[in-house]
């Protein structure tokens, strides 16, 4: 099995930029997926793939990959960005899926 | 648009049993690999178990193995977990997740999910 390492929690001021990371060894083969949870809801899908937002998610939301790291970068953070936010990809075998611990995110 | 609605949920004393069930609607169930994610009160998520479309693979997290089973019914576009010998620590939202795999990625769609509580 692997992990992926997040770091628990991130501020940023209203309309600055803010980068999330999520760290394993299984990036090294999979692109990692991005997960926006707001308190009492279902977890979201905000980036999936080398840099794939689904509809519906703004463009000041993206994703980037180097070595054993994944990025979420917001882009002018907004209040409503406030959230948990959780990288997930396959695990080294390519069989098992893997979540980071996840990152709350404040909106200053 | 893709619709999970899982059921199933609710207070169920250490060693016993429940049956989670998930129904799904607005895409071709028999071609998507499922999963059941789940979440601790005030905790991260945890992957459980996923299976193929056909049912020809499954795999478990370490946590489960052995006293979960996942199972799926395509005529039905549902989707089940079997859970045995229950513990508190399995006291948890469970989440229905539908998988699109490609290449070197993966990623899910999710439902609301259903509270279990293992709870003497």
């Amino acid at each position: 099995s692997s992990e992926l390492t997040q770091d628990p929690a991130v501020s940023v001021a209203l309309g600055q930029t803010v980068r999330i990371t999520c760290q394993g060894d299984s990036l090294r083969s999979y692109y990692a997926s991005w997960y926006q949870q707001k308190p009492g809801q279902a977890p979201v899908l905000v980036i999936y793939g080398k840099n794939n937002r689904p509809s519906g998610i703004p463009d000041r939301f993206s994703g980037s990959s180097s070595g054993n790291t994944a990025s979420l970068t917001i882009t002018g953070a907004q209040a409503e960005d406030e959230a948990d936010y959780y990288c997930n990809s396959r695990d080294s075998s390519g069989n098992l899926e893997v979540f980071g611990g996840g990152t709350k995110l404040t909106v200053l | 648009e893709v619709q999970l609605v899982e059921s199933g949920g609710g207070l169920v004393k250490p060693g016993g049993s429940l049956r989670l069930s998930c129904a799904a609607s607005g895409f071709t169930f028999s071609s998507y690999s499922m999963n059941w994610v789940r979440q601790a009160p005030g905790k991260g998520l945890e992957w459980v178990s996923s299976i193929s479309s056909s049912s020809s693979y499954i795999y478990y997290a370490d946590s489960v193995k052995g006293r979960f089973t996942i199972s799926r019914d395509n005529a039905k576009n549902s989707l089940y977990l079997q859970m045995n010998s229950l513990r508190a620590e399995d006291t948890a939202v469970y989440y229905c997740a539908s998988g699109v795999y490609y290449g070197s990625g993966s990623y899910f769609d999710w439902g609301q999910g259903t509270l279990v509580t293992v709870s003497s």
